[in-house]
């Protein structure tokens, strides 16, 4: 079955302190693996696309990476405004659909 | 720069009343899809939409549920008879391309939808 996790559940950490978050995925096929922000009742807002392992991508203080089983989104000195719930996604490859992992909640703290 | 949009943003009804939620999805994007997010739970995939017709959908997606692109722009997800379980917030997304492609999909704000 597919499966997609993401720890931790919840984060805090104070402004400027960088860490990372995990996505851990088991999927027949992968064909793309997404990461979304969504702020509390909104959206969820798309940030990037891995294809295929040893990818990275960065904007701003994120930067995403992808292995065979899981990816990475490293925050740079985070600032409070980075604040939200960060979701993985992957995209099988025979579907069109995604199949999300619960998220992570990152709060930083001024 | 292009979004998708949704109406209305907050709807409430009465268990066993029928519901329409729209969306509008990106003008050049081919692919529609609606996913449902249980308050406090994941994000879940409902259906997707290609060509005037359903191409994928999920357990959930039951005979309680229909979509439609009634015009070029426009595409709703229709409930038939609300269960308390529907309440939730649901999700329209776009992307470019589908099933062959990588595209990242582009999702709406959202409409809220409580079932009492």
């Amino acid at each position: 079955e597919d499966q997609v996790t993401q720890s931790p559940e919840a984060l805090r950490l104070q402004e400027g302190e960088s860490s990372s978050l995990n996505c851990s995925y088991t999927v027949s096929g992968l064909r793309g693996l997404f990461w979304y922000r969504q702020d509390p009742g909104k959206g969820p807002e798309f940030l990037f696309t891995l294809y295929s392992a040893g990818e990275e991508k960065e904007k701003e203080r994120l930067k995403a990476t992808l292995t065979k089983k899981e990816s990475f989104l490293h925050i740079t000195a985070p600032k409070p405004e980075d604040s939200a719930t960060y979701l993985c996604a992957v995209r099988r490859d025979y579907g069109q659909n995604f199949v999300f992992g619960p998220g992570t909640r990152l709060s930083v703290l001024p | 720069e292009p979004e998708v949009t949704q109406t209305p943003s907050h709807q409430v009804t009465q268990m066993g009343q029928e519901v329409i939620l729209r969306c509008v999805p990106i003008s050049n994007h081919l692919y529609f899809y609606w996913y449902r997010q249980i308050l406090g739970q994941k994000v879940e995939f409902l259906v997707s939409f290609y060509n005037n017709e359903i191409s994928e959908k999920s357990e959930i997606f039951d005979d309680q549920f229909s979509v439609e692109r009634p015009d070029g722009s426009n595409f709703t997800l229709k409930i038939r008879s609300t269960k308390l379980e529907d309440s939730a917030m649901y999700f329209c997304a776009s992307s470019r391309q589908g099933l062959r492609s990588y595209n990242e999909q582009f999702f709406g704000p959202g409409t809220r939808l409580t079932v009492l």
